[in-house]
């Protein structure tokens, strides 16, 4: 079975300082992963997607993340922390077989952003 | 190209109620999912629906299901309302099966029951 751990329910930043979410993960077959942002009261919208390419993926606002296959891990980065960036994150798994590619959501990290 | 909608937005009902979630795709996508965010959580599979099938399921029970329709637009019913189904109700589209496709959200519709 596949699954999801964000290793931090909340991260605080300052405004202009790096920003560092972590997660790690858990699958039997060669994983899709993807990093999805909601903002209060709005849809969940992609950031960024895995899908055995390159490792290191870049994807919307400045964001990038880097598959770790030695480290099971799929952390969040982005060089400078924006206002804008306030929202929860979230680190998700896409389990191939007989679910056929259904997401498997972490639970979220709660960033704030500090001016 | 209009996204993902879902109605109602907001919706209050009572344990044992019944109650039906409206989702329409982005255009040209043929497959619909649909989870369940409870507060403070990340959203949870209930199921997809690839031309009008079920193809997938989560740990729901049966008093969940749901339906895609010709045009590919999905409904989700909920019978026999409990207290622990109170959530946000999420619906994704995709172009073709969600193993490596996006799945673009809609807003959600959240669900009260009391």
């Amino acid at each position: 079975a596949q699954s999801v751990t964000q290793l931090d329910s909340h991260v605080s930043v300052s405004e202009g300082t790096p920003v560092l979410l972590r997660c790690n993960y858990s699958s039997s077959y060669s994983p899709s992963l993807f990093w999805y942002v909601q903002h209060p009261n709005k849809g969940l919208q992609l950031l960024l997607k895995y899908t055995s390419a390159a490792t290191l993926v870049k994807g919307i606002n400045g964001f990038e993340a880097e598959f770790k296959k030695s480290e099971t891990s799929f952390h969040l980065t982005k060089p400078s922390a924006h206002m804008s960036d306030a929202a929860e994150y979230f680190c998700v798994v896409s389990e191939k077989g007989g679910s056929q590619g259904n997401l498997i959501f972490g639970k979220g990290t709660k960033l704030s952003v500090k001016p | 190209e209009t996204g993902v909608t879902q109605s109602p937005t907001h919706l209050i009902k009572t344990r044992g109620q019944q109650v039906t979630l409206r989702c329409s795709s982005q255009s040209g996508h043929n497959t619909v999912s649909w989870y369940q965010q409870a507060l403070g959580q990340g959203p949870q599979f209930i199921f997809q629906y690839y031309r009008e099938e079920e193809n997938g399921r989560g740990n729901f029970p049966p008093r969940f299901s749901g339906l895609q329709f010709p045009n590919y637009s999905s409904e989700l019913n909920v019978n026999a309302l409990e207290l622990d189904d109170s959530a946000l109700y999420l619906c994704a589209s995709s172009a073709g099966l969600a193993f490596r496709n996006e799945q673009f959200f809609g807003p959600g519709t959240r669900l009260t029951v009391l």
